[in-house]
């Protein structure tokens, strides 16, 4: 039973318009989420994360939000560029388990030129 | 900037065979981790560790095991490898947590495992 689900396997998205990720959870005692961004060939790197106290989170183009009461999380990406374009996978983080980390399934996003 | 590097990019395997995945980071990080990443299913956990010679079970530690006898390396061990182990293998790394403040994970490239 995944606690995190992305339920969307791809996005196409034209560059310069708006990508939304969004993110499902079941528990809610995790603390923090995350996104992580990966590209073919190489580890996932992190990209922006927000505790469970706050709603919103930006960091330049990228903005998390978060709805604790509808247990959902999106990522935010404005403008898209061509280089956007990866797996995004989000991930949450209880405090209590140490630095464990449970993933959701990863949504492909492309940005068309 | 933190370095994760996996001994392998792409490893081909016998059914049964042992197979030995190592990982070694370069930031001096408590925290180390074995996922195994698989189409619609994310990352999944198999071990971590939190410091030299422990270790602890993820989400799905079943036909594997670790070894952490240096903090900067830490093995992922198919004891007879199988066919359904056929998947890409990501190590990561961490420091340690400190009180509420989280420490993202740094990931190697991923090796990329297939058992004939």
């Amino acid at each position: 039973d995944q606690q995190v689900k992305q339920n969307s396997p791809s996005l196409s998205v034209q560059e310069g318009r708006i990508s939304i990720l969004n993110c499902d959870y079941t528990n809610s005692m995790f603390d923090y989420f995350l996104w992580y961004k990966k590209y073919p060939a190489e580890g996932p790197t992190f990209l922006i994360s927000i505790s469970s106290i706050k709603d919103k989170n930006e960091d330049g183009r990228f903005t998390v939000f978060l709805n604790k009461s509808a247990k959902h999380l999106s990522l935010h990406i404005v403008p898209s560029q061509p280089g956007d374009s990866a797996v995004y996978f989000c991930a949450a983080l209880l405090n209590n388990a140490g630095n464990m980390l449970t993933f959701g399934g990863g949504t492909r996003l492309m940005v068309k030129p | 900037d933190v370095k994760v590097t996996q001994s392998s990019r792409y490893l081909v395997k016998r059914t049964g065979e042992k197979v030995f995945l190592e990982c070694v980071q370069d930031m001096d990080h408590e925290n180390m981790f074995w996922y195994r990443q698989d189409p619609g299913l994310g990352l999944r956990l198999i071990y971590f560790s939190y410091d030299v010679k422990m270790k602890e079970k993820g989400d799905i530690p079943e036909g594997y095991s670790v070894s952490r006898e240096k903090k900067e390396r830490f093995s992922l061990i198919l004891e007879s490898a199988s066919t359904n182990q056929t998947s890409m293998y990501l190590c990561a790394s961490s420091l340690g947590t400190g009180g509420n403040l989280y420490q993202p994970q740094h990931f190697g490239d991923g090796t990329r495992l297939s058992i004939l």
